[in-house]
């Protein structure tokens, strides 16, 4: 019954090393969210997809790409890890723009 | 763009006394605020949000005011409790898909 569902809950790799995060959710919405929330709590949106469709990429870095095969799931993948993505990123989701967002439980990504 | 402050960043109260956070936004197009609490290792959730053509609104303990006019918003939580210890996020929706949140205020109510 979980809304939004990430995988995995931690990652702990090694610099230069790719890995993927999954976010899936059963709410029907029609728009997914990738954040990244660092030590200080700071929660900056990086990507938001409305319908499949990339609307928003806010200057993230190339070595992340997020792909959404279908309205229902948003991953990202990170090439080429450095020691600042180091953070806790979240999937989100919501029903068009301007309406409540969903969170998923977070993944939190280690960079050794 | 869009540029969310909010204040203080911490804010330590006694149990029973009330609790206000201060936004402020700087893109006059926002029109959704929406209000997000988020427990120690937990995701945000939504307590509570405004449109901008609302000016005031409660749910039970926690209200929120808009002034569109000074780009202010705020949040109030009354009769604070033990578990209402958590970061609030404020943040602010122009409708483009991009919410800009604010840098978080870490409540802390003391039994």
């Amino acid at each position: 019954d979980t809304a939004v569902s990430q995988t995995p809950k931690y990652l702990v790799t090694q610099m230069g090393n790719d890995k993927s995060i999954k976010c899936e959710q059963n709410l029907g919405h029609d728009t997914m969210y990738w954040y990244k929330q660092d030590s200080k709590k700071f929660l900056k949106i990086m990507f938001s997809y409305n319908n499949k469709e990339l609307i928003i990429n806010e200057t993230v870095p190339n070595r992340f790409s997020p792909k959404s095969p279908d309205k229902a799931h948003l991953n990202l993948h990170i090439n080429s890890l450095e020691l600042g993505d180091s953070a806790v990123y979240f999937c989100a989701s919501s029903f068009k723009s301007v309406n409540e967002q969903f969170f998923g439980p977070g993944t939190r990504l280690t960079v050794l | 763009g869009e540029n969310v402050e909010q204040h203080p960043s911490t804010l330590s109260v006694q149990e029973g006394d009330s609790a206000v956070i201060k936004c402020t936004y700087s893109d006059s197009a926002s029109n959704y605020f929406p209000w997000y609490k988020q427990e120690l290792g937990k995701r945000p959730q939504l307590i509570i949000d405004i449109r901008s053509n609302v000016g005031e609104k409660k749910d039970q303990r926690i209200a929120v005011t808009l002034n569109k006019t000074a780009k202010h918003f705020s949040l109030h939580i009354t009769e604070t409790q033990p578990e209402d210890s958590a970061v609030y996020f404020c943040a602010a929706d122009t409708g483009g898909f991009k919410t800009i949140f604010g840098a978080g205020t870490r409540l802390f109510v003391k039994a």
